[in-house]
């Protein structure tokens, strides 16, 4: 089976840097994906990491180690407007579907 | 227009009575998947169908069947509804032929269902 472990909420202020956490348990590992789902929208794609070390794209990065069996979403220059929960998922290599983590509510203050 | 479309968006049904939520796709994906959500639990996986031979069952299957009757069809049924299976439901698609793009799921709006 798998499950992912994130932190329920995080709270920052507006210009600062945050780290939200994933750690995963699997039968079988195929990469970890990070989703931002908006209070009542759908869930977007933002990162995805097949292999160790960092992604970046914009203002977010996203870092794998298999090792560790740990993730983390990193978000640069916060903004208001990325108040939002945050996914991890995985995909185990047996079934190939996606396994989502309980998510992340992010408050960013001003 | 949506890529991936569900109806309906919002439905109060009584318990016992069946309903079905439709999901339809223009992105030429050949997965497509049956997601629930409940506050503080996250998305968990009702059914996902890898092609229109294939059909599985998710993390909660129980209570749930589902159809899909074109590649780019997936519907989801509760046979007979109860209260605990009010929640929001999303539909989502992926591309196995995207080489990490099997990891993207493209998700619908979202179909809220109310159990009386």
């Amino acid at each position: 089976g798998q499950s992912l472990e994130q932190p329920s909420e995080v709270t920052a202020v507006e210009g600062a840097i945050v780290q939200i956490n994933c750690t995963y348990q699997t039968s079988g590992f195929y990469g970890l994906s990070w989703y931002q789902q908006h209070d009542g929208g759908a869930p977007t794609f933002l990162s995805y990491n097949g292999l160790d070390g960092l992604e970046e794209t914009g203002r977010f990065s996203s870092f794998l180690s298999r090792s560790d069996s740990y993730g983390y979403l990193l978000l640069q220059e916060l903004q208001m407007k990325d108040s939002a929960s945050y996914f991890c998922a995985a995909r185990d290599n047996q079934g190939g579907k996606l396994i989502f983590g309980q998510g992340t509510e992010l408050s960013v203050k001003p | 227009d949506a890529d991936v479309t569900q109806t309906p968006r919002n439905r109060i049904t009584k318990t016992g009575k069946r309903i079905m939520l439709e999901c339809s796709q223009t992105k030429g994906h050949d997965r497509m998947y049956w997601y629930r959500q409940d506050p503080g639990l996250g998305l968990r996986l009702i059914y996902y169908s890898f092609d229109v031979k294939d059909i599985n069952k998710g993390e909660i299957s129980d209570g749930y069947s589902v159809s899909r009757q074109a590649q780019a069809k997936f519907s989801l049924s509760l046979e007979s509804a109860i209260p605990n299976q009010t929640a929001l439901y999303f539909c989502a698609t992926s591309d196995s032929r995207a080489g990490r793009g099997a990891n993207v799921l493209t998700f619908g709006a979202g179909s809220r269902l109310t159990v009386l």
